[in-house]
């Protein structure tokens, strides 16, 4: 069973609106964390935001925000006011100690998300 | 401060012969982990280590051998190359709270 997974494998936002990138995860560790990055198209990893499970409030870094639902194992990231420069595929990921006490994570599929002028 | 530096950028093998992808970070991170990437599958782990001289498997193994005598240092090789291990790989490092990439290998076999 996959341990992230990111159910829309493309999504269309105009300019200057938001969008909600879906993430849902499955672990039985109490203590976890869960990771969004972003892959332009140059190809690198670019860490956006991160949520651990004992934060009491949701992650915000600039226009990411991070939409943590506990009981639903639910870590979407909201963009607000989106930009041309946010077309990227977008990867949820999560860390859990069950690896040996290890602490790397396990990525989604992800999401491509296009930005409309 | 380089980060974490993934050499070569891009390579071309033959079926049948090996090589080894070099991973170096200068953050003094004791995680250090193997994703490749193919596309529609995400980054899936190859193999990782929690420390020097302490690896272990992840999703993907197979074809794969790695040792980590550093800190430092962390290559992957490739034992004998076959079509299906073309892909982009990455080196990770990190902390609990963020992972740290290198810039990703290219590798066709062919």
């Amino acid at each position: 069973a996959q341990k992230i997974t990111q159910t829309q494998p493309g999504m269309f936002v105009q300019e200057k609106e938001a969008v909600t990138l879906d993430c849902t995860y499955d672990t039985s560790d109490p203590s976890y964390g869960l990771f969004w990055y972003k892959q332009p198209s140059s190809g690198e990893m670019i860490f956006l935001i991160y949520q651990g499970s004992y934060d009491q409030q949701n992650a915000t870094e600039g226009r990411y925000s991070l939409n943590f639902q506990k009981a639903r194992k639910s870590a979407n990231l909201v963009i607000s006011a989106s930009q041309l420069g946010d077309s990227a595929m977008y990867f949820c990921a999560m860390r859990e100690p069950s690896r040996g006490g290890s602490y790397i994570p396990t990525f989604g599929r992800g999401t491509s998300l296009i930005v409309h002028p | 401060n380089a980060g974490v530096t993934q050499t070569p950028k891009f390579q071309v093998l033959k079926t049948g012969q090996s090589m080894t992808l070099q991973c170096a970070q200068d953050m003094n991170h004791e995680y250090m982990s193997w994703y490749r990437q193919d596309p529609g599958m995400g980054l899936r782990l190859i193999h990782y280590s929690v420390g020097a001289g302490i690896t272990d498997q992840g999703e993907v193994p197979n074809g794969y051998n790695v040792s980590r005598s550093t800190t430092e240092d962390f290559p992957l090789r490739l034992l004998s190359a076959a079509p299906s291990q073309t892909s982009v790989y990455f080196c990770a490092t990190g902390t609990t709270t963020e992972a740290f990439f290198g810039q990703g290998t290219r590798l066709t076999v062919v």
